[in-house]
């Protein structure tokens, strides 16, 4: 059973370049969360997802960044025109559906250098 | 809003020494509290997850506490090895509200 897989590990980009990171949950999870990590800094939560709806977004910036997790395939996190300022580590997580009391699962993180 | 802090930020001990880390939370009204370890450059590994029903969970060296009542949890670390050098980062998941809260985790350097 494997666990949260996130792709790419490291992505380098240009500023004003796009960013797309994506997240496919451990198998029989539905719920998917984004977390940023700047460097010397905590995690902190930007958004909550469950197949085709956004649940919680109030942690993601209101311009540039979106995040989707269709009905088929991975959850992604998109940054549009880059800056240096988004350089950080990116994890995703997920659990299983039903209420929220069951453990959080993370992958090794995306990340995210703007040169 | 939930806050939460860790204390110390940063501790060193040489290897054998048993030591504890602390966490703590502003709302007490919380599903679940995990511990997590963190490597360098690396992700997060799930160490504990204590219902907010339960007082404490044991896995190996290590026990984690949790007074809800006062919002607090503890991290026991039993017969400390360098391999246990890590950030050890404390979340709680809030009853109202759909993430995990995370404080800025406790530095550990464990010395042969």
């Amino acid at each position: 059973n494997a666990g949260v897989m996130q792709n790419p590990r490291h992505l380098v980009r240009r500023r004003g370049q796009e960013a797309r990171l994506r997240c496919s949950p451990m198998k029989g999870h539905s719920h998917v969360y984004w977390y940023r990590q700047l460097p010397e800094e905590g995690l902190k939560f930007m958004v909550y997802l469950q197949k085709e709806n956004i649940i919680d977004e109030s942690g993601m910036p209101k311009e540039r960044f979106s995040a989707e997790f269709p009905k088929e395939g991975p959850s992604i996190l998109r940054i549009q025109q880059v800056v240096r300022g988004d350089s950080a580590a990116y994890f995703c997580a997920s659990s299983q559906p039903g209420t929220p009391t069951g453990e959080l699962f993370f992958g090794e993180g995306s990340r995210l250098t703007v040169l | 809003k939930q806050e939460v802090t860790q204390i110390p930020a940063a501790l060193s001990v040489p290897e054998g020494e048993n030591l504890v880390l602390n966490c703590s939370f502003t709302d007490s009204a919380i599903y679940n509290l995990q511990w997590f370890r963190q490597d360098p450059g690396k992700g997060l590994t799930s160490l504990l997850l204590i219902q907010s029903s339960q007082r404490e969970q044991t896995s190996g060296r290590l026990n984690a506490s949790l007074d809800k009542s006062s919002g607090r949890s503890t991290l026991y670390i039993a017969a400390s090895q360098p391999g246990d050098s890590a950030t050890y980062l404390c979340a709680v998941y809030n009853n109202a509200g759909n993430m995990l809260t995370f404080g800025g985790g406790t530095r550990l350097m464990v010395k042969p």
